[in-house]
């Protein structure tokens, strides 16, 4: 079975446009979440979709917005992106919804702001 | 509002010898409990996790944790470590049902070093 796919792997923007990732999770898998990795903060987390809806968002501002379609597949958008946007996105999926099940990650979109 | 910590920043060990990492959680209620690895220029990969049952769980590659309640502690262990587990390991909690959906908290990450 695939596993989660992440497009594109890298990316370079300037600061102030926008950016869309996108994600593929694994066959079956109706729940994906999306995190950012920064050498300073960590791994957060961004917010959830399952059946295109929002179930769950982390403390991101306004500009990380995110949907998922109805395939499962799911996109994030970040717009008037900032310097410190410069990090790795991670998208994982999951089979078990609610019920706190183990998530499978993707390989990362690096973006980098300059 | 859950929190993970990680007592170590980076573990440096020889092959052969024995490994504990350190994990503590902050969360009165039911958790489940996951490691995860990174190995380097690899994506996240999960190594074990905890639901209920046993509180000792074996994972991958050798791999295993023991969760205690009472200390909210989910320490990873390997009896003898490779050159090739160098990787980074993070310790993460969620909580079933409620509102937490689809998120997982997670620690600051371990840095290990294996030294062949």
């Amino acid at each position: 079975k695939a596993g989660v796919t992440q497009t594109p792997r890298y990316l370079i923007k300037t600061r102030g446009q926008q950016v869309t990732l996108s994600c593929s999770p694994i066959s079956g898998h109706r729940s994906v979440s999306w995190y950012q990795q920064t050498p300073g903060q960590g791994l957060q987390f961004l917010f959830e979709y399952f059946s295109e809806t929002q179930r769950n968002k982390g403390n991101f501002p306004g500009r990380f917005s995110g949907r998922q379609f109805s395939n499962s597949r799911s996109e994030m958008n970040v717009s008037t992106l900032e310097l410190g946007d410069s990090a790795l996105y991670l998208c994982a999926s999951s089979l078990l919804t609610g019920t706190g099940g183990e998530q499978y990650f993707g390989p990362g979109t690096r973006l980098t702001v300059t | 509002a859950q929190s993970v910590s990680q007592h170590n920043h980076h573990v440096i060990l020889s092959e052969a010898a024995s490994l504990e990492l350190g994990c503590n959680y902050s969360y009165g209620g039911t958790v489940n409990l996951f490691w995860y690895v990174q190995y380097p220029g690899q994506h996240l990969q999960l190594l074990l996790k905890y639901f209920s049952g046993d509180p000792l769980v074996k994972g991958i590659k050798g791999f295993e944790a023991e969760f205690i309640k009472s200390k909210f502690s989910f320490n990873l262990r390997k009896p003898s470590v490779q050159w090739s587990d160098t990787a980074e390991y993070f310790c993460a909690v969620t909580t079933p049902g409620g509102t937490s959906y689809g998120k997982l908290t997670f620690g600051q990450g371990t840095i290990l070093t294996v030294h062949p």
